[in-house]
């Protein structure tokens, strides 16, 4: 089983709609989670932190849930822009490091 | 903003080349990352450095080797380079994190070079 698990997609969103989608984690002790967006042929940057109690930025949401070990990402109001893969990123527990475990992304296509 | 800069975007070699790809950042960051990005597969680590001349295998080091000689620069060295090593290769930065502290262990990314080997 892989260690972060991501539908790939794509999710095709008409634009102003809400897309929402999970991930979900195997290492029940991990402790920091993350949504990175990835465009494509770019880098992937950070998007935002998870927080245990969820948290917004702007259009965006997320939320984790320890006991079912998944979080998700809600965008509310769809852009055009906001057309990207999105990526489920974890720490390695085991890790004294601060290694981080990367989905293989979800792919968010939306259309005018 | 942290910077993270790869010495190329696209790189062409023959099977049986050695290659580097150089990474430099520029915010004296401890920890730097080797990933290499394939369709389907994400992100996976090939090598992680915790400090200088220190280094320690990731989860794909095979046919690979790294060296960081200066804090600010990291180099992914493919001894001899095959078919299979054709790829995206992503480097990363963070500084050193403390226990506790473990939402700030953000990841900061260069660029990537997309390697290419016929």
């Amino acid at each position: 089983r892989k260690e972060v698990e991501q539908d790939p997609g794509p999710f095709n969103v008409p634009e102003g709609a809400t897309v929402a989608f999970n991930c979900t984690y195997s290492n029940s002790a991990s402790q920091s989670f993350f949504w990175y967006r990835q465009d494509c042929r770019k880098e992937p940057k950070l998007l935002m932190s998870v927080y245990s109690s969820g948290n917004e930025d702007g259009r965006f949401t997320a939320q984790l849930n320890r006991a079912s070990q998944y979080i998700s990402l809600l965008i509310r109001d769809s852009k055009l822009s906001d057309s990207a893969t999105y990526l489920c990123v974890v720490n390695k527990a085991t890790d004294s490091w601060g290694k981080l475990q990367f989905g293989a992304g979800t792919q968010v296509v939306v259309t005018p | 903003d942290v910077k993270v800069t790869q010495s190329s975007r696209y790189l062409v070699k023959r099977t049986g080349e050695k290659v580097f790809l150089e990474c430099v950042q520029d915010m004296d960051h401890e920890n730097m990352f080797w990933y290499r990005q394939d369709p389907g597969l994400g992100l996976r680590l090939i090598y992680f450095s915790y400090d200088v001349k220190m280094k320690e295998k990731g989860d794909i080091p095979e046919g690979y080797s790294v060296s960081r000689e200066k804090k600010e620069r990291f180099s992914l060295i493919l001894e001899s380079a095959s078919t299979n090593q054709t790829s995206m290769y992503l480097c990363a930065s963070n500084p050193r994190i403390a226990t506790g502290t473990e939402a700030k262990n953000i990841q900061y990314f260069g660029a990537g070079t997309r390697l290419s080997v016929l």
